[in-house]
């Protein structure tokens, strides 16, 4: 069954460098979404990417921030300048459509030092 | 301001009852509501959607009500099993992207 994949699955970094959390969505399928959660709360919508440009964003995702899809089959975030309060499990997620279900990824745990 | 609540934290509940677990909005007008399962340090898994025209869902043990008079979805997994552990999330897409409650952490007890 095909499912999306996320590398590293756990990245440890200094406050103030820059990462890239990886993902391959689902081969077949249009929407791609982060999210993210922060440790005992709720997963949050982040962005998500169509068309080979961002169709939405949440005000967590400011100019700290940036999506790219840059090949087929990748799909990164990339989070500039890391703050302590970034340390949370990031999540990739697809859809062949909009307004159906999402698959998820197993996340990346990004801990922030 | 917009809210999500289910409103259990935790539930426990004997093997082969039925666990419902409710989520409950304010200040939405969902398109549709979602529910996912979360498992510890994993990702979400998609169990059911329910659009705002419908008013049930089933699949398999699944059961979903939407009443958006109440606005108010209650989730139903019938004959239980201790494998059915797990946090529930439920998830509302409107005029916003897809907004997930807390969850309930559900414990199935043999």
């Amino acid at each position: 069954e095909p499912e999306v994949t996320q590398t590293p699955s756990h990245q440890v970094t200094q406050m103030g460098q820059e990462v890239i959390l990886r993902c391959v969505p689902i081969s077949n399928h249009l929407y791609f979404y982060w999210y993210r959660q922060i440790l005992g709360q709720k997963v949050e919508f982040l962005v998500s990417f169509y068309n080979n440009e961002i169709s939405e964003k949440s005000e967590i995702f400011d100019d700290q921030f940036s999506v790219e899809r840059p090949d087929g089959s990748n799909f990164t975030l990339k989070i500039r300048s890391t703050k302590l309060e970034d340390s949370a499990m990031y999540f990739c997620a697809s859809s062949a459509g909009q307004g159906i279900e999402q698959f998820f990824g197993p996340g990346t745990r990004l801990t922030v030092l | 301001s917009q809210k999500i609540e289910q409103n259990s934290e935790a539930l426990n509940i004997q093997e082969g009852k039925t666990a419902t677990l409710t989520c409950n909005y304010t200040n939405y007008s969902p398109a549709y509501l979602q529910w996912y399962r979360q498992d510890p340090g994993r990702g979400p898994v998609f169990l059911l959607l329910i659009r705002e025209n419908e008013k049930e869902k089933r699949k398999e043990r699944l059961k979903v009500t939407f009443d958006t008079t109440l606005k108010q979805s209650l989730f139903h997994i019938t004959a239980s099993q201790p494998a059915d552990s797990a946090t529930y999330l439920c998830a509302l897409r409107g005029n916003t992207p897809l907004v997930f409650g807390k969850g309930t952490r559900l414990s199935v007890i043999a």
